[in-house]
């Protein structure tokens, strides 16, 4: 049973640029959540999705988005890329039932130079 | 809202030594605990969970008790190993299910043979 998978590895872009990084999840999950994980800090909560839609955020702007589909694997869209996003960015699928756990991918680490 | 605090590390112990890792929290209502390792260059493993108030949990030889009266939930396991180098980092859901983890900033155990 393969669990949660992330591509690309690494991934190198510039200022300004856009990226997008994808996430399959676990069998038999139907929810993907996405977390930033700055150096040495704890992962920060991005979104969630679930059915296709976004069904809670954390506190970033705009300029991240995301999208799920009908098999369930997610994007996490990035535009106008700063510095400060240079992070390992980490997807997590869980089952939308009661006190389930998020089992998570081994993450994108993202450079923006 | 809700939030986790972490003992700071790093943490540095020889082979066979007790080890333990102090987590609060401050949340509203009845999070789901959890303790989540991540060795070098990879993702999150979930090591252990609670659910509800009393409960403990346990893997590979690590406890952590839900402690409602304190708002605690501390790691501890009885004789470390060197493989048990990592960051170990406490997360709440904050009402338990498929929401957002809320995590600590994470602490670096060494183990030293």
């Amino acid at each position: 049973d393969a669990g949660v998978t992330q591509s690309p590895t690494h991934l190198i872009k510039t200022r300004g640029q856009q990226v997008t990084l994808r996430c399959s999840p676990k069998s038999g999950h139907d929810t993907v959540s996405w977390y930033q994980q700055a150096l040495g800090q704890g992962p920060q909560f991005i979104f969630q999705y679930y059915e296709e839609e976004e069904r809670q955020r954390g506190n970033f702007p705009d300029r991240f988005s995301g999208h799920q589909f009908p098999n369930y694997s997610s994007e996490l869209n990035v535009n106008a890329l700063l510095l400060g996003d240079s992070a390992l960015y980490l997807c997590a699928s869980s089952s939308d039932s009661y006190t389930d756990t998020q089992y998570f991918g081994p993450g994108t680490r993202l450079t923006v130079l | 809202g809700d939030s986790v605090t972490q003992m700071e590390g790093p943490v540095t112990l020889s082979e066979e030594a007790f080890l333990t890792i102090n987590c609060t929290y401050t949340a509203t209502g009845y999070p789901s605990l959890f303790w989540y390792v991540q060795y070098p260059g990879e993702g999150l493993q979930l090591l252990l969970k609670a659910t509800k108030a009393d409960d403990k949990g346990s893997n590979k030889g690590f406890e952590a008790t839900y402690r409602k009266e304190t708002t605690s939930f501390h790691l501890e396991k009885g004789s470390v190993q060197v493989s048990d180098s990592a960051v170990y980092f406490c997360a709440l859901t904050p009402q338990g299910g498929s929401e957002k983890l809320v995590f600590g900033k994470g602490t670096k155990l060494t183990v030293n043979p």
